[in-house]
């Protein structure tokens, strides 16, 4: 089974839409996790982290559900800007220092 | 940009050969990690270097070996290059134990 679990998508959705991506992790032990962007062709970059209690930068917001082993990512209000591939991103306890487990990643495209 | 800097950006090569990839990190870090990502998949991690020794290793064969300098830039060499070993090489960079990693803008290997 991966670390990492995500719907590769694509989802096309309008401009001004409410977006949201899921992401499931197997190690229960891990520790901190991340959503990172990737646009086509280009190298992924962190977009937020994800804390417990939720947290919300902007448009996009940030849920974790430590129970169900749960990382959400929503975006509202959807720009054109926002097409890309969102990466799912954990690391686990007493894995190596910088050692990230990325999902495959979720496509985005916003339409006009 | 990230600061991080990967050479070269495009490569071509045939079965059996060797490759070395080539990345500066960003001021300031010691520690740089490897990935592999193949075409629709999330970064797979290879090793991480810290302060100039090999600090983890993913599930890679020893084929793929690696070199951390002095002043942290860091080498990744492949032997016997396999049709499999297409893919887009992402070197990071980070402080250690934290979760944000700066990538390169990768070098994109092609095996034929």
């Amino acid at each position: 089974r991966k670390e990492v679990e995500q719907d590769p998508g694509p989802f096309n959705v309008p401009e001004g839409a409410t977006v949201a991506f899921n992401c499931t992790y197997s190690n229960s032990a891990s520790q901190s996790f991340f959503w990172y962007r990737q646009d086509c062709r280009k190298e992924p970059k962190l977009l937020m982290s994800v804390y417990s209690s939720g947290n919300e930068d902007g448009r996009f917001t940030a849920q974790l559900n430590r129970a169900s082993q749960y990382i959400s990512l929503l975006i509202r209000d959807s720009k054109l800007s926002d097409s890309a591939t969102y990466l799912c991103v954990v690391i686990s306890m007493g894995s190596t220092l910088g050692r990230l487990y990325f999902g495959r990643g979720t496509q985005l495209t916003v339409w006009p | 940009e990230t600061g991080v800097t990967q050479s070269p950006t495009h490569l071509i090569k045939t079965r059996g050969q060797q490759v070395t990839l080539r990345c500066s990190s960003q001021s300031g870090h010691n520690t740089v990690s490897w990935y592999q990502q193949a075409l629709g998949q999330g970064p797979q991690f290879i090793f991480q270097y810290y302060r100039e020794e090999e600090n983890g290793r993913g599930n890679f064969p020893p084929r793929f070996s690696g070199l951390q300098f002095p002043n942290y830039s860091s080498e990744l060499n492949v032997n016997a290059l396999e049709l499999d070993d297409s893919a887009l090489y992402l070197c990071a960079s980070s402080l250690p134990n934290v979760g944000e990693l700066f990538f390169g803008e990768g070098s994109r290997l092609t095996v034929l």
